[in-house]
């Protein structure tokens, strides 16, 4: 079956870092992009950045862009999303997203995870 | 970058009838004879679904009653005869120019 596994449920405190990560299984993860959105309580959906694990090209969105580090490892098919310094405003569902590739070009998401939601709480 | 606007924030229709949502993007989403819009579903504590892709390519599997329209700038996802399990929030999203992704506000539909 072709999915993204998304790992689960984290509750940190402000000022500790995380790592989630979402694992592809079913076809070839260096050949599709993966995105992450963000999705805060009762809001819409927030592009965060996407990866292209077969070359590692990596973009942000700007509101994203030095809060966030994304990485892949195309041995274990997984990507990661990591904070080094979480903050209360963190506090979201974050979910993985699959990408078509064109030439140097992600297209829509055609495969989503099951999200992962992250809690940011003194 | 590329600002998405959907119309209206929210919608209500009865059983059977039609609803209609409206995206507008603040540029061309048009190259090579593509549109680089995508439609979402959403339903209540579930990721969202593609629907519709390159603005009126229905995915594998979406019912027939989904349909996707539009151009350039302006574009439209119609649901021809409103279902029960349609209830959702809708969201359109461009991949034209990236970074980054953008989204519309989302369009909440419901029953009337």
């Amino acid at each position: 079956e072709v999915q993204l596994v998304q790992s689960g449920a984290e509750v940190k405190k402000p000022g500790e870092s995380l790592t989630i990560s979402c694992r592809g299984s079913g076809y070839s993860f260096s050949s599709y992009w993966i995105g992450w959105v963000r999705q805060m309580p009762g809001k819409g959906l927030e592009w965060m950045g996407i990866i292209y694990p077969g070359d590692s090209d990596t973009r942000y969105s700007a509101s994203f862009q030095g809060q966030v580090t994304i990485s892949a490892d195309t041995s274990i098919s997984t990507a990661y999303l990591h904070w080094t310094t979480l903050k209360a405003s963190d506090t979201a569902m974050y979910y993985c997203t699959r990408h078509p590739s064109g030439t140097l070009h992600p297209y829509h998401i055609d495969l989503w995870g099951r999200g992962t939601t992250v809690t940011v709480s003194s | 970058d590329i600002v998405m606007t959907q119309s209206p924030d929210s919608l209500a229709v009865s059983l059977g009838e039609r609803a209609t949502i409206n995206c507008k993007s603040s540029q061309s989403l048009l190259y090579s004879s593509s549109n680089y819009l995508a439609w979402y579903q959403q339903k209540p504590g579930q990721p969202p679904k593609l629907l519709i892709y390159w603005a009126s390519t229905r995915e594998s599997g979406v019912p027939d009653r989904f349909s996707g329209s539009g151009s350039g700038t302006d574009f439209t996802l119609t649901i021809s005869s409103l279902q029960a399990e349609d209830v959702a929030v809708y969201y359109c999203q461009q991949y034209y120019t990236i970074p980054p992704i953008t989204f519309g506000q989302g369009t909440r539909l419901e029953i009337k």
